[in-house]
């Protein structure tokens, strides 16, 4: 199983400049989110999607946006990118069945390691 | 919102020495959670516990979910170079599906 997969791994982007993080799990998942991790600050939640069609802020939400493409694909957009944007992004997904690991515990993508200079 | 209080934020340990790391918080938690980050890698979960008093093994990992539902401990025997990594507890709370999650432990193992 491939479980989350996440594109690209590494990108540098100029300020100012777009993307989007593209992150898709296999697993029939219902549930995606978006962290930001840095250095002392743990993980923080920017956006995530309890379902299929609904998408909400989290802790950090300001200057991303998402979209729910499917109940496979969660994106991440950075419309214009700014140095403190500069970060370590993990998806993870949660909720597919009886299981309660399967519910509750999330499965994490390797990240994307994005510098914004 | 919820929040959880890790300690220690790091820890420099010779091989084969027992780890021990805890989360508390201020609120209930009906779940809670360990993952392992190895260096350049996303979470990987450890062990879950869902009971309070619940004490859960996973080789040399111990786990236990506080009586009190405020708090859980993660307690690694004679550790190995390949428990480095950043240790994460994660909580779940009420209805709510979403975890909250520690600042981390960052733990080094010295050969």
């Amino acid at each position: 199983n491939a479980g989350v997969t996440q594109t690209p791994k590494f990108q540098v982007l100029k300020t100012g400049q777009s993307m989007t993080l593209q992150c898709a799990q296999d697993m029939n998942h219902n549930s995606m989110y978006w962290y930001r991790q840095d250095p002392g600050m743990g993980l923080r939640l920017i956006y995530y999607s309890a379902s299929e069609g609904t998408t909400d802020k989290g802790e950090v939400p300001n200057g991303y946006n998402v979209s729910r493409l499917n109940k496979r694909e969660f994106s991440l957009r950075l419309e214009s990118a700014a140095p403190s944007q500069t970060s370590v992004y993990f998806c993870a997904s949660s909720g597919g069945g009886a299981d309660r690991e399967l519910n509750y515990g999330y499965t994490f993508g390797s990240g994307t390691r994005l510098t914004v200079v | 919102g919820q929040q959880l209080n890790q300690s220690p934020q790091s820890m420099f340990i010779q091989e084969g020495e027992d780890v021990s790391m805890n989360c508390t918080s201020s609120s209930i938690f009906n779940t809670w959670l360990w993952y392992k980050q190895d260096p350049g890698e996303g979470p990987v979960l450890l062990i879950a516990l869902y009971k309070a008093g619940e004490l859960t093994s996973n080789g040399r990992l111990t786990a236990q979910f506080g009586i009190t539902r405020k708090d859980s401990f993660l307690n690694i025997s004679a550790s190995i170079p390949s428990d480095v990594g950043i240790y994460f507890c994660a909580g779940r709370g009420g209805s709510n599906y979403k975890l909250t999650f520690g600042k981390g432990t960052l733990l080094t193992v010295n050969p």
